[in-house]
């Protein structure tokens, strides 16, 4: 395994400016999960796609964000109209399905996103 | 899922064995207890999961009581390396659903050299 990987890992964007945010989930693993981390506090869930498809979304994740999955492999996490309460690190994880040590979510860098 | 309690902060000697506790009464019986740690700026690292039983690997033991409402994590020679964020995160499994993990604020464990 390669690994989960993330891309950009840091991002400084104007408040207003639209950004977009890669994740490349680890080989063969068909769920994969966002997070969003702000300082001083644990990760929080935003949303996770079981092959192509979106399965569940949190109420944190507002109108401005949408994520795909297209091809079931990579995903993007989009950010219109970004605000700067948006500043914060963006994780990804991904896993197998099957048994709980299968399900065990491993996570990438993030991405470290600042709006001014 | 259950909640979680943990100490917000934690210091132990280099070489020593660290114990994190985590206390996690409102548990039930499908609910799997994991720790993860997240060293500064980094995503979060997976450390070990059980249910019931003690579990060991290469980073980490895990000790859940008979009751299940706690568990203790135990690094058994602690190094500089180790100063992290503790995650304690109670998932429940069901053969086939995926929830996202609630993490809460950890434990930031500080080893002294």
């Amino acid at each position: 395994d390669t690994g989960v990987s993330q891309d950009p890992r840091h991002k400084i964007t104007k408040r207003g400016q639209n950004v977009t945010f890669r994740c490349d989930p680890i080989s063969e693993h068909n769920r994969l999960y966002w997070y969003r981390q702000t300082l001083g506090q644990g990760p929080e869930f935003l949303t996770y796609f079981q092959n192509e498809a979106q399965l569940e979304k949190s109420r944190l994740l507002s109108d401005r964000f949408s994520a795909e999955r297209p091809k079931g492999s990579f995903s993007t996490l989009e950010i219109q109209r970004t605000e700067q309460g948006d500043s914060a690190m963006y994780l990804c994880a991904s896993s197998r399905t099957g048994s709980p040590s299968q399900e065990t979510q491993y996570f990438g860098p993030g991405t470290r996103l600042l709006v001014l | 899922d259950a909640k979680t309690t943990q100490p917000p902060s934690m210091d132990c000697a280099e070489g020593r064995a660290a114990n994190l506790p985590c206390n996690h009464s409102t548990i039930s019986g499908n609910e799997y207890v994991y720790w993860y740690r997240q060293i500064h700026s980094q995503g979060p690292q997976y450390i070990i999961h059980g249910l019931k039983n003690n579990e060991t690997n290469e980073m980490a033991s895990l000790i859940i009581t008979e009751d299940r409402k706690s568990s203790t994590l135990i690094l058994p020679h602690a190094t500089l390396r180790d100063t992290a964020v503790y995650y304690c995160i109670v998932r429940g499994y069901s053969g086939g659903g995926a929830d996202g993990l609630t993490f809460g604020k950890g434990t930031h464990l500080i080893i002294q050299p």
